[in-house]
């Protein structure tokens, strides 16, 4: 079965960086788009980036444009989320979920069990 | 950008009710439109797809329709189980925008 594993989460401060990781089983990684989804404590789900199967398309919520940076290595079955300039709000759990297909932005069918990143001086 | 609202935010509803959640795009999305449930501690749960596809293994008492901007989240028949906040999502094209949520509770 579809296994997705975040890690990475952490206590950093303010314009620090950090970089998350998802270990992905059960499907064959390269073929599927994925992303990532954060959720604030005590708020709603805000889906933050998403990489198609390829790698050669990558999109980006505006709050976190030209700071995020989303890759993954199909080798290792690892998607990843580079943080830099966090900043306070930036503080949420960070998911890991897979796209139902490859190459067409759709829905998530499968998520992790998420990470939490909290930005704190 | 194309931005999800929910409506109500918050609903109590007895065992055995029909609840029903508005999602409300500010374009038409056509039927790209997913519905997930959110138990409290958990990560999310896909639902229904397409506006009105049932995801396997989702109960059939949940239901999912319309198109264009107006789509609607239907549970037939409340269940304690069924306590959670759900969202709407649109998709196919970025940014994948959710809704605000709606927290479901038993009266």
């Amino acid at each position: 079965q579809v296994q997705l594993v975040e890690s990475g989460g952490g206590v950093i401060q303010p314009g620090g960086s950090l970089r998350l990781s998802c270990a992905a089983s059960g499907f064959t990684f390269s073929v599927f788009d994925m992303h990532w989804v954060r959720q604030a404590p005590g708020k709603g789900l805000e889906w933050v980036a998403g990489i198609w199967f390829d790698g050669n398309n990558k999109y980006y919520a505006d709050s976190v444009k030209g700071r995020f940076t989303i890759s993954r290595d199909d080798s290792k079955n690892t998607l990843y989320l580079q943080m830099n300039s966090l900043r306070a709000e930036d503080t949420a759990v960070y998911y890991c979920a897979k796209d139902r297909t490859g190459g067409l932005n759709t829905y998530q069918d499968s998520w992790g069990q998420g990470t939490l990143v909290t930005v704190s001086s | 950008d194309i931005q999800m609202t929910q409506s109500p935010s918050s609903l109590s509803a007895s065992v055995g009710d029909r609840v029903t959640i508005t999602c409300r795009a500010s374009q038409a999305i056509s039927n790209y439109l997913a519905w997930y449930q959110q138990k409290p501690g958990k990560a999310p749960k896909l639902l229904i797809y397409a506006a009105s596809t049932l995801q396997s293994g989702v109960p059939s008492r949940f239901r999912g329709s319309g198109a264009g901007t107006d789509f609607t989240l239907t549970i037939s028949s409340l269940q304690p189980e069924d306590v959670a906040t759900y969202y709407c999502q649109k998709y196919k094209s970025a940014p994948l925008t959710f809704g605000g949520g709606t927290k479901v509770e038993i009266k």
